[in-house]
């Protein structure tokens, strides 16, 4: 059953607290996106990675961390540098970096207590 | 001015009715378009993608895609109440290192 996976979904967090987001796909692709979305707005690129060992800064990459170490796997870290974590969290994963459909995870919804 | 602007809506239309939906986008050098759903506290899921110019039909859906203008829109024929989510116009363009820019969305609402 492929697919791509988010995790948790649903996420507290403490001011001061670094926090991990899971993002796992099994469709063997090479590239993969983390976006933040606010209420009422689009989508906003964190990072993305097209590559295995390779990632790159988005828009809005500031307070957050990211790591490629395997093709299907694709962690952020929201830091404590981050000062308005709250969002919903997206994943995505596309065949190539460039002109390909993006196909989504379910999404992780990040509350700061 | 943002690099991709949607109506700001919402857009509410009778069932059965057609809701037109449109993007416009600023990079000439956009090449492929993207049209996600989103239902609320859901995540995108891919409608329609369309490359060149002219119309792109899928069942109930056509995209409309018009780079002389830099326009992109989505027609829903027969709006069932199912269609009632918001709807996201994504931008790829091989000079901006091939990321996409989404737009803020327009929420449709269709009313039985």
């Amino acid at each position: 059953d492929g697919g791509i996976t988010q995790s948790p979904k649903y996420l507290f967090r403490k001011e001061g607290q670094n926090v991990t987001l899971s993002c796992e796909q099994n469709l063997n692709h090479d590239a993969m996106y983390w976006y933040r979305q606010d209420p009422g707005q689009g989508l906003r690129l964190i990072y993305y990675s097209q590559i295995v060992n390779d990632f790159q800064k988005g828009d809005i990459a500031e307070g957050y961390s990211v790591s490629r170490e395997k093709k299907e796997s694709f962690p952020l870290t929201v830091t404590s540098a981050q000062k308005n974590p709250t969002a919903f969290y997206l994943c995505a994963s596309s065949f190539s970096h460039t002109t390909d459909t993006q196909y989504f995870g379910p999404g992780t919804r990040l509350t700061v207590l | 001015q943002k690099e991709v602007e949607q109506n700001s809506g919402p857009l509410s239309v009778p069932e059965g009715a057609i809701a037109s939906l449109n993007c416009t986008y600023s990079d000439r050098g956009s090449q492929s378009f993207f049209w996600y759903r989103q239902y609320s506290g859901k995540s995108p899921e891919l409608i329609m993608f369309i490359y060149s110019n002219g119309d792109k039909e899928d069942g109930r859906f056509t995209a409309q895609l018009n780079k002389a203008s830099q326009y992109v829109s989505l027609l829903i024929r027969d709006s069932q109440p199912s269609d009632s989510a918001t709807y996201l116009c994504a931008v790829q363009s091989n000079t901006n290192a091939g990321k996409s820019t989404f737009g803020d969305g327009t929420t449709l609402t269709v009313k039985p």
